[in-house]
Formats: structure tokens, C-alpha cells, sequence
């Protein structure tokens, strides 16, 4: 079973603190992922790896920032956080192949509820 | 542009009676379509996918493209259907990377 831990699942900090989440995948997979999950705008994509060392923006990648050094840590890095990034952080990963069933489907870790005060 | 689009934000039915999930896409290419499903304090998990043509915990849903609609449905729901549920839309072209999720419907189900 493919197991995505995230290494915290509550964190509190204060604005203009660096804050760092962490990801951790099992299954050796490719592609990981970072979302932030807000009530009625469902999970919007940060920032996701599709190998080591590289990355690419998603849809909201300001005042974000991430390091793939290891192919299974994925860390998701606010530079300088605030009020308006408390939210739900989701990590995910999935395997790159297109197989004989379509694209691959991703697998999510328990959250991150981060409050910044 | 793509987009996924889940009208309801919540959709509240009784026990037994039948359920349906709207969702709609637009993407100009091929899409792949999936459901994904969080039960209270649970992770996100996939639901299913339209791909495979399968039948999960008695969800089905059909890809439209005329339509362009991919719809949840139960005939029967449960009251452990209770959850968040997500319509996502894979891009075929970049082999999956991107995937855009809708805001999600919770359904709730009386007993």
C-alpha cells in the first residue's frame, strides 16, 4: 500500500516566519505534488517534481517555494508565510508512466493544517 | 482553457435514494476524468476513473463527451457516502503530471 506521510498534521506559526512542510513517499514514485485545499475552491496546485532536482509551478505558486533533493522527499517552503497562506497542505505523488489503464492516479497524505497568526 | 466544474457544494439525500454528482470539463484534447472521495478523517483517495469502466463501492460514472460531463452516480446511497467527493481532470499530454480537481461536492446522506 502506498504510503505518503506528511510530517506534520497541525502546525502553527507566526507571519513572516520560514515555514517548512515536509513529504515523504514510499513507493518510489516519479511525480509528487503539493495542493492547497480551501472550502469551495477544492485543491489548487502549488508547485509538483516529476524527478529529482526538478520542478515546476502550478497555479498558485506565489510566496511558495520547494526542494526535490531526494526522489522520495518532496518539502513545500513558505519564504516568508503569511495570514493568507493558513490552509490545508496536501501532498501527493504518483507514478510518470502512462500505462495501459490511462495516466497514472495520485496518492495523498493526511494534510497539513497550517495556521499562521 | 481547462477546467473542472462541480456545481453543487453540497447535496444532501436520504438513505436508499439514488445519488448523482454533477461534473463538468472543458479541455480541448483527450481528457481522462476521475473521482476522488475523503471520508471524515481520511485521507483523499481515488474513487475511480473513467478509463477503467468500474463499478466502486456502486458509483458509476460515464464520460460524456458530448456532454462534456462526467457525473457521479449511485442508485442507492449509503449513509457511509457521507464525504467530500472531487471530479478531476488529468492532462493526457504531459503524461499526467497536472491534474485540475474541481471545489468539490460534500453529500451528505439522512438516515
Amino acid at each position: 500500500d502506498v504510503k505518503v506521510t506528511q510530517s506534520s498534521r497541525y502546525l502553527v506559526k507566526r507571519t513572516g516566519e520560514k515555514v517548512f512542510l515536509e513529504c515523504v513517499q514510499d513507493m518510489d514514485h516519479e511525480n509528487m505534488f503539493w495542493y492547497r485545499q480551501d472550502p469551495g475552491l477544492g485543491l489548487r496546485l502549488i508547485y509538483f517534481s516529476y524527478d529529482v532536482k526538478m520542478k515546476e509551478k502550478g497555479d498558485i505558486p506565489e510566496g511558495y517555494s520547494v526542494s526535490r533533493e531526494k526522489k522520495e522527499r518532496f518539502s513545500l517552503i513558505l519564504e516568508s508565510a503569511s495570514t493568507n497562506q493558513t490552509s490545508m497542505y496536501l501532498c501527493a505523488s504518483s507514478f510518470r508512466e502512462y500505462s495501459i489503464v490511462g495516466n497514472q492516479p495520485q496518492h495523498f497524505g493526511d494534510g497539513t493544517r497550517l495556521s499562521i497568526l | 482553457a481547462q477546467r473542472v466544474t462541480q456545481p453543487e457544494k453540497l447535496l444532501s439525500v436520504f438513505k436508499g435514494a439514488p445519488v448523482e454528482l454533477k461534473c463538468n470539463y472543458s479541455y480541448s484534447g483527450s481528457p481522462e476524468l476521475f473521482w476522488y472521495v475523503q471520508y471524515s478523517r481520511q485521507r483523499l483517495q481515488l474513487l475511480l476513473r473513467h478509463i477503467s469502466r468500474e463499478s466502486i463501492k456502486g458509483f458509476t460514472a460515464d464520460l460524456n463527451k458530448g456532454e462534456t460531463s462526467f457525473h457521479l452516480k449511485k442508485p442507492f446511497a449509503q449513509e457511509e457516502d457521507s464525504a467530500m467527493y472531487y471530479c478531476a481532470l488529468s492532462n493526457t499530454n504531459t503524461g499526467g503530471f497536472k491534474t485540475i480537481f474541481g471545489a468539490g461536492t460534500r453529500l451528505f446522506v439522512k438516515a
